[in-house]
């Protein structure tokens, strides 16, 4: 079956860098993609790996390694508004299967 | 403004008693789907569509119909809910134009069954 991993919850301080790891094991692969999930909000796209290295975007960063089924997602410079759930989602052909989520929580 | 948009945002309905949510995209996008979200289990994928008149089933699609008329909407059908469908809802659109289209989520349909 389609197994994707995450930590349930972490816990950071502002101003900080937190690494929220993804492995995944599933029947085939066509990218990874990370979403960020306020409570109560609808989740929005944050970056997409679909060969291996690092990808940076501003504050975010996601790697990927195919061989070894993991990625993870970097966040620099923590912030308040940082608070909110990380979603790791890997795109088999045409389904989508995703993580439970990481709850991370920015304290000041 | 570029959106997915679904209705109603909160339903409260009883077993048995047939409902609609529907989605509609303004993209243009070719790729809609439909997903539940339970505590503890993530988002889950029950129908996806890549075209008018496509669609095909996802991972939980049991007790969910859907259809594709037209290639802006996109609606999800609960011939006779049970209390085990009482979930937070979410359609979802993508260009697909390759596979790095990234999902853009609707605001989500929160549905009780009593």
């Amino acid at each position: 079956g389609q197994n994707i991993d995450q930590p349930t919850e972490m816990t950071a301080t502002e101003g900080a860098i937190v690494q929220i790891n993804c492995t995944y094991q599933t029947s085939g692969f066509n990218g990874l993609f990370w979403y960020q999930q306020h409570a109560g909000e609808a989740p929005t796209f944050l970056s997409y790996n679909v060969l291996d290295g690092l990808e940076e975007k501003g504050r975010f960063s996601s790697f990927l390694s195919r061989s070894k089924g993991y990625s993870y997602l970097l966040l620099k410079e923590l912030q308040m508004k940082d608070s909110a759930s990380y979603l790791c989602a890997v795109r088999d052909f045409n389904k989508f299967y995703f993580g439970s989520g990481t709850k991370l929580n920015v304290k000041p | 403004e570029a959106q997915v948009t679904q209705n109603p945002r909160y339903l409260i309905t009883v077993t048995g008693k047939k409902l609609t949510v529907t989605c509609s995209q303004n993209m243009n996008h070719e790729y809609m789907s439909w997903y539940r979200q339970d505590p503890g289990l993530g988002l889950r994928q029950i129908y996806y569509s890549m075209n008018v008149e496509v669609t095909d089933k996802g991972d939980v699609p049991e007790g969910y119909k859907v259809s594709r008329k037209e290639k802006r909407n996109f609606p999800l059908i609960l011939e006779s809910p049970s209390p085990n469908q009482t979930s937070l809802y979410f359609c979802a659109s993508s260009l697909d134009r390759g596979g790095n289209s990234p999902l853009h989520f609707g605001n989500g349909t929160r549905l009780t069954v009593t």
